[in-house]
């Protein structure tokens, strides 16, 4: 059960898009299309920002978008603003009925 | 509105033990998987267990395999888990969390455990 592998940090200016990378293997996102971000403020809980790698729950904002690509998911975020600074966490379903967490990346804007 | 409220976390010496309770209300909690994903001071998330509605199917990280005991209770729409030989890599702030598919939707506010003699 080896943590999925994220950028330790991203950073991008208002109005500019951002991807987050999210790298499995053939056993989790290379095999299974139960890939979710997270998206967490500090000091608050994570909150659901995509699932099957790019379904969005209702309330989130339509600049958040999700896909896959072999054994790697992607977030991306477009019109980036200042609110979207926080930690991002992807997750996925695996082989082994689990779920693996990517390490979090940490959003800068500019 | 969904509620779910830890409780049962503190302070305990390593190889001690631990109950962790969730309770939960505002939605029909028998029918919903429930999670325990924990987070260590300023790191990241760890999924920890899942538990399914009706009890049937469990499964755990191997971290915590053989030490950690997920239950529920749904009469009581209570969430369990019972952490044996607690190590201080086991130190975090423990979530209770729904999950849809494979997705996790709400979360309490989480319970701080922290291992150390």
């Amino acid at each position: 059960q080896s943590a999925l592998t994220q950028p330790a940090s991203v950073s991008g200016s208002p109005g500019q898009s951002i991807t987050v990378s999210c790298t499995g293997t053939s056993s989790d996102i290379g095999r299974y299309n139960f890939v979710s971000w997270y998206q967490q403020h500090p000091g608050r809980v994570p909150k659901l920002m995509i699932y099957d790698v790019t379904h969005r729950p209702s309330g989130v904002s339509n600049r958040f978008s999700g896909s896959k690509s072999g054994n790697t998911a992607s977030l991306t975020i477009s019109g980036l603003q200042a609110e979207d600074e926080a930690d991002y966490y992807c997750s996925s379903y695996t082989s082994s009925s689990t779920l693996v967490f990517g390490g979090g990346t940490k959003l800068t804007v500019l | 509105e969904v509620q779910l409220v830890e409780s049962g976390g503190g302070l305990v010496k390593p190889g001690g033990s631990l109950r962790l309770s969730c309770a939960a209300s505002g939605f029909s909690f028998s029918t919903y998987s429930m999670n325990w994903v924990r987070q260590a001071p300023g790191k990241g998330l760890e999924w920890v267990s899942s538990i399914s509605g009706p009890n049937i199917y469990i499964y755990y990280a191997d971290s915590v395999k053989g030490r950690f005991t997920i239950s529920r209770d749904n009469a009581q729409n209570s969430l369990y888990l019972q952490m044996n030989s607690l190590r201080a890599e086991d130190t975090a702030v423990y979530y209770c969390v729904t999950r849809g598919g494979w997705e996790l939707l709400d979360w309490g506010q989480g319970t701080l455990v922290t291992v150390s003699s």
